[in-house]
């Protein structure tokens, strides 16, 4: 059990595309999904934390017109990254924590989502 | 605010030897603590948790102890095999609904037959 899915796995798109996201909890209801970004050969870093049926709480530093995450469902979050450019180029990993029960101060994560501008 | 410290590597060792990755945090409360792993091209992987003091999480012949008193939740396997090759990440979350996890900056693991 406890598994979150993330599509697609990944995506090229030319520089000025939007590009969407989605993270799907499949077995489990999560109020709290994360999304990270991890650099090559660098730590993840938090990049926001989205609320199911509220605006998403962004970390200092990280575009909120830019990275748009809406969290429509109880099993569904979705990152947009809009105006896409090279330096957006990414691994992109979300992660659900459960609502409640004994895996409630765990964190599951998609096998993420290898992004690639032109 | 909590953080996580973990040895930078990368670790590179010849298969059957000993690993131990060190892993210390800040945290106000008391944490969970976690261990996670990525092999390549992949994505995160838990390894091992543990959720209060002396607690000790184990998983494929891999041992982490939640020290309190130190702060630590050091990586060990006894007998390291070329499989084990990754990257090996220490975090922390606290036990509150809603909080994300704090990475440690991860650690490169290379063994070699």
């Amino acid at each position: 059990g406890a598994v979150v899915s993330q599509h697609p796995s990944r995506v090229i798109c030319k520089s000025g595309t939007s590009v969407k996201i989605e993270c799907r909890s499949l077995d489990f209801q999560a109020t709290t999904m994360f999304w990270y970004r991890q650099f090559p050969k660098q730590s993840l870093m938090l990049m926001a934390t989205s609320n199911e049926g509220s605006k998403a709480t962004y970390e200092q530093g990280v575009e909120k017109d830019k990275f748009l995450i809406n969290h429509a469902s109880l099993t569904l979050s979705t990152l947009t990254v809009t105006s896409a450019h090279p330096e957006d180029s990414s691994f992109y990993i979300c992660s659900a924590r459960p609502l409640s029960g004994g895996l409630y101060n765990e964190q599951f994560f998609g096998p993420g989502t290898r992004l690639t501008v032109l | 605010g909590d953080s996580v410290t973990q040895m930078e590597g990368p670790v590179t060792l010849s298969e059957e030897a000993c690993l131990t990755i060190n892993c210390t945090y800040t945290a106000t409360g008391y944490p969970s603590l976690f261990w996670y792993v990525q092999y390549p091209g992949e994505g995160l992987q838990l390894l091992l948790k543990a959720t209060k003091a002396d607690d000790k999480g184990s998983n494929k012949g891999f041992e982490a102890t939640y020290r309190k008193e130190t702060t630590s939740f050091h990586l060990e396997k006894g007998s390291v095999q070329v499989s084990d090759s990754a990257v090996y990440f220490c975090a922390l979350t606290s036990n509150q609904a809603g909080t994300a996890l704090i990475f440690g900056k991860g650690t490169t693991l290379s063994v070699s037959s």
